[in-house]
């Protein structure tokens, strides 16, 4: 059964603590991408990566950290420089830029930071 | 860029009704257009999805969507609705020349009363 798997739903962390968020899909697609949710908010993406190997910032990358040393994994670092890391992290994937532009979302990761 | 509004933050129907949730796009060109469904603490279901070809496309759980160019406009719409489609409803739009990334509105939370 294909899909994304996002590990654990729930985490909680102490203030100045790093923590890495678990993202791996066997859909087998190239480009991978994490969002951040905050209530009433819209998505708002962190980083994204295309190919193995390569990624990218997006909108609000600071304090935050990705690698992507396999096509099916895509791990996020929360570190301890992010200001309000407290949220709903969403992981998705897609074809890729030869492929379609739908994406795929994992169950999401809520992390809480005290 | 790219830009998607949802004017709605917040829609209330009661059961049986029809309900229509509005989103807008901004692009020069022919977008790709997309309709996701958020359950609380879930992650997105892709709902349905209009690359081009018939302006009326169906998707699952028995809902549509009508792409006018001439409105810029990319509405969801279910003849029925049922207590189950109580949810967050997210618009999201791709663009050629933004690689395969997508753009998020901000949502709709739709509430169902008995």
């Amino acid at each position: 059964d294909g899909g994304i798997t996002q590990s654990p739903k729930y985490l909680f962390r102490k203030e100045g603590q790093n923590v890495t968020l678990s993202c791996e899909q066997n859909l087998n697609h190239d480009a991978m991408y994490w969002y951040r949710q905050d209530p009433g908010q819209g998505l708002r993406l962190i980083y994204y990566s295309q190919i193995v190997n390569d990624f990218q910032k997006g909108d609000i990358a600071e304090g935050y950290s990705v690698s992507r040393e396999k096509k099916e994994s895509f791990p996020l670092t929360v570190t301890s420089a992010q200001k309000n890391p407290t949220a709903f992290y969403l992981c998705a994937s897609s074809q890729g830029l030869a492929g379609s532009y739908e994406q795929y979302f994992g169950p999401g990761t809520r992390l809480t930071v005290t | 860029a790219q830009s998607v509004t949802q004017p709605d933050i917040h829609i209330t129907v009661s059961e049986g009704a029809s309900l229509e949730l509005r989103c807008n796009y901004s692009y020069g060109a022919t977008p790709y257009l997309f309709w996701y469904v958020q359950s609380p603490g879930q992650g997105l279901q892709l709902l349905l999805k209009y690359f081009s070809g018939d302006t009326l496309v169906q998707g699952i759980k028995g809902f549509e969507a009508e792409f006018k160019r001439s409105q810029s406009s990319f509405n969801l719409r279910k003849p029925s609705v049922h207590w189950s489609d109580a949810a967050e409803y997210f618009c999201a739009v791709g663009a050629n020349n933004a690689g395969n990334m997508l753009t998020f509105g901000g949502g709709t939370r739709l509430m169902v009363k008995p």
